[in-house]
C-alpha cells in the first residue's frame, strides 16, 4: 500500500488566493482527518469524515476553510481566501475503525501564504 | 476534559541514555493510548500503544507505562540514539472516537 498521499508538498500563495489541497487515503479506510500543525498551537484537528460525510468541523478555524470527500478515495481541503497566518504544515490521516492500530499520515503539505 | 496533558517540552538526552516522556489525561473513557514519532518533513507515525488493561508494554527499546489510577502514561526510550531525534506525540481516545494529542516533545540525543 502507498499509504496516504497528500499533494502538493509544497505550496507558495499570495495573501487573498484560493489554495486547494489534496490528499487520497489508504484504500478501505473508513475515516479520513485532516490537521494543521504549527511550531504555537501543535496539531489541530480541523475536521473528519467517517465514510464521506463529515462527523465533526468543529475545528475548521473560519469560514473560509471548507473540505469535502466526494468519494471514499480522495478528500479536498481548501482555504479562500488564504491569509498569512494559514501558513503551516496540514496533514491528512486514515483509519480503519476497530484495525486498532491508530491512523496512518501522509507527509503533509507546507503552506506559506505570502 | 478531552484533554492530554504531555511533558517535558523538549528534552535533551546523550547517546545511550534513557528518554522518558509523561501524558497525563482527566478522561476516564479512553481506552486507547499510541505514541507518536514525527521526523523533520515527515508526518507523524504509530510508534507504539496500549490500552488500559496492561500496565506496561515493550516493543525493542520503546516501553509505554501505564498507571490507571493516575491517569498518566509515559514512553521510555533506551539505550537512546541520535536516530531517534524526533518530535513525540502522546495520544488517546475512547471506542469509536477521534484521537486527543499531546502537545509534542521534541527529543534530540546527543552523540
Amino acid at each position: 500500500d502507498a499509504g496516504v498521499i497528500q499533494s502538493p508538498r509544497h505550496e507558495v500563495t499570495e495573501m487573498g488566493q484560493e489554495v486547494t489541497l489534496r490528499c487520497k487515503p489508504i484504500s478501505g479506510h473508513d475515516y479520513l482527518f485532516w490537521y494543521r500543525q504549527t511550531m504555537m498551537r501543535g496539531l489541530e484537528l480541523l475536521i473528519y469524515f467517517n465514510n464521506n460525510v463529515p462527523i465533526d468541523d468543529s475545528g475548521m478555524p473560519e469560514d473560509r476553510f471548507s473540505a469535502k470527500m466526494p468519494n471514499a478515495s480522495f478528500s479536498t481541503l481548501k482555504i479562500q481566501p488564504s491569509e498569512p497566518r494559514d501558513s503551516a504544515v496540514y496533514f491528512c490521516a486514515s483509519s480503519l475503525v476497530g484495525q486498532g492500530k491508530g491512523y496512518t499520515f501522509g507527509s503533509g503539505t507546507r503552506l506559506t501564504v505570502v | 476534559q478531552q484533554q492530554v496533558k504531555q511533558s517535558p517540552q523538549s528534552l535533551i538526552v546523550q547517546k545511550g541514555g534513557i528518554s522518558i516522556i509523561n501524558c497525563a489525561y482527566e478522561n476516564t473513557a479512553f481506552d486507547y493510548f499510541p505514541w507518536y514519532q514525527q521526523f523533520p518533513g515527515k508526518g507523524p507515525a504509530l510508534l507504539i500503544a496500549i490500552r488500559p488493561d496492561v500496565s506496561e508494554k515493550k516493543e525493542g527499546r520503546f516501553t509505554i507505562s501505564f498507571n490507571k489510577s493516575a491517569k498518566q502514561f509515559s514512553l521510555h526510550i533506551m539505550d537512546s540514539q541520535p536516530g531517534d531525534s524526533a518530535t513525540y506525540f502522546c495520544a488517546a481516545k475512547t471506542s469509536g472516537s477521534r484521537l486527543t494529542f499531546g502537545e509534542g516533545t521534541q527529543l534530540t540525543v546527543n552523540p
